[in-house]
């Protein structure tokens, strides 16, 4: 059964420390994505990945990073940089090909204190 | 600058009628747009979606309509079912810029769809 899987779902940090956010797929996706939604807010592109060893920044990517070694895996790491990182980090893939949609994982509920 | 805006914070229908929920843009260079649904501690799901070519698409119970001209888009559900209680995200892509993935698919603030038995 093949999906997104982002671990843990809900993390607590505290002030000052980096944390990193696990994301998964099995569904040999070469496009993987990071997003942040806010309450009330639509969901805002933080990195993006179109093949293993590439990414680029996508709107709000002050204060975070990303890495894609493997094109299974897109880990996302909140920095101390990050000015206000208690969010909902939900993490998507794509099969790359024009107009296919997003799949994505269930969330990674983050609250820094 | 929202280019992508869902101006319904939440829309309230009595099952089994039809519930319409509505997205404006203001990028004329967008080609696709695409309807996301979501649960509450879930990710989004994907529902269905329109390129600017069209200007229906249909899908069970959702279809989505596109007028290019007013720059509007909408989803109508019908009938609509206790299960479809959820945010509703519109969300549109400039195929040009596209390249084959969705990185910069922009999306609107969401509409929370209660339906009432």
């Amino acid at each position: 059964d093949g999906g997104i899987t982002q671990s843990p779902k809900y993390l607590f940090r505290k002030e000052g420390q980096n944390v990193t956010l696990s994301c998964e797929q099995n569904l040999n996706h070469d496009a993987m994505y990071w997003y942040r939604q806010d309450p009330g807010q639509g969901l805002r592109l933080i990195y993006y990945s179109q093949i293993v060893n590439d990414f680029q920044k996508g709107d709000i990517a002050e204060g975070y990073s990303v890495s894609r070694e493997k094109k299974e895996s897109f880990p996302l790491t909140v920095t101390s940089a990050q000015k206000n990182p208690t969010a909902f980090y939900l993490c998507a893939s794509s099969s790359g090909t024009a107009g296919s949609p997003l799949h994505f994982g269930n969330g990674t509920r983050l609250t820094v204190t | 600058d929202q280019q992508v805006k869902q101006n319904s914070p939440s829309l309230s229908v009595q099952e089994g009628r039809i519930s319409i929920l509505n997205c404006d843009y203001t990028n004329s260079m967008f080609d696709y747009f695409l309807w996301y649904k979501k649960y509450p501690a879930e990710g989004p799901t994907f529902l269905i979606s329109i390129s600017s070519i069209k200007d229906k698409n249909e899908d069970g119970r959702f279809t989505v309509f596109l007028n290019k001209s007013a720059k509007h888009l909408s989803l109508h559900i019908v009938p609509s079912q206790p299960g479809d209680s959820a945010v509703y995200f519109c969300a549109a892509s400039t195929i040009p810029n596209y390249g084959g993935s969705q990185g910069n698919l922009i999306f609107g603030k969401g509409t929370k769809l209660s339906v009432k038995p």
